[in-house]
């Protein structure tokens, strides 16, 4: 059964960072790209980045982060990454991490989200 | 790169069938067979319903269906049910290998 469980969410204060995991089992991790979407509290969904199975592949983010977000995975640990910095107010949203599965980047698999609040 | 444009609300009794619409341009769902449709309900995960236009995974309902004219494709769902009663996303692959999601629709079964 495919798995993915994000960790790493909580409070933090604006300009701040923090690290957001992705644990995932039930697949072949090195097979598949990655992706990150978040969602603020009562809005829609918003990509945020996507990386190909073998990190050198490719590496996708949304215009709106200018710079401040880096995804990442490691294989070996079946893990994805989101590190971000600079976080600001409108940053405050749940975190998902979803499996790619075909052209044009559709994510067949969710975790169930973890959440960031920016707040002072 | 803007959001899809989808109506915000749209509702049907059961048994009926409805459309949902979702507009873009020729660089995103115009350009290309890659239009997904994600069914979202409250306090939940999205879970895919519709990719590459009409396709549908493994699981999902044959009342979903998908299709695409121009810049803007569309979701029906037939023989509505009370479990259909969700929000609806409609996303595309872009000319910049990114993703754009719409705004999202909220179906109310009556």
């Amino acid at each position: 059964e495919v798995q993915l469980v994000e960790s790493g969410g909580g409070l933090v204060k604006p300009g701040g960072s923090l690290r957001l995991s992705c644990a995932a089992s039930g697949f072949t991790f090195s097979s598949f790209s990655m992706n990150w979407v978040r969602q603020a509290p009562g809005k829609g969904l918003e990509w945020v980045s996507s990386i190909g199975g073998s990190s050198s592949t490719y590496i996708y983010y949304a215009d709106s982060l200018k710079g401040r977000f880096t995804i990442s995975r490691d294989n070996a640990k079946n893990s994805l990454y989101l590190q971000m910095n600079s976080l600001r107010a409108d940053d405050t949203a749940v975190y998902y991490c979803a499996r790619e599965n075909g052209g044009g980047r559709p994510a067949d698999y969710w975790g169930q989200g973890t959440l960031v609040t920016v707040s002072s | 790169q803007s959001a899809l444009t989808q109506p915000a609300s749209v509702s049907g009794s059961p048994g009926q069938s409805i459309t949902i619409s979702c507009t873009g341009t020729s660089s995103d769902v115009g350009g290309y067979n890659f239009v997904s449709w994600y069914q979202q309900h409250p306090g939940k995960a999205p879970k895919l319903m519709i990719y590459e236009v009409s396709k549908r995974p493994s699981g999902v309902s044959n009342r979903f269906s998908g299709s695409k004219s121009g810049n803007t494709a569309s979701l029906t769902i037939s023989g509505l049910q009370a479990e259909d009663e969700a929000d609806y996303y409609c996303s595309s692959y872009t000319s910049s290998s990114t993703v754009v999601f719409g705004g999202g629709t909220k179906l109310t079964v009556l």
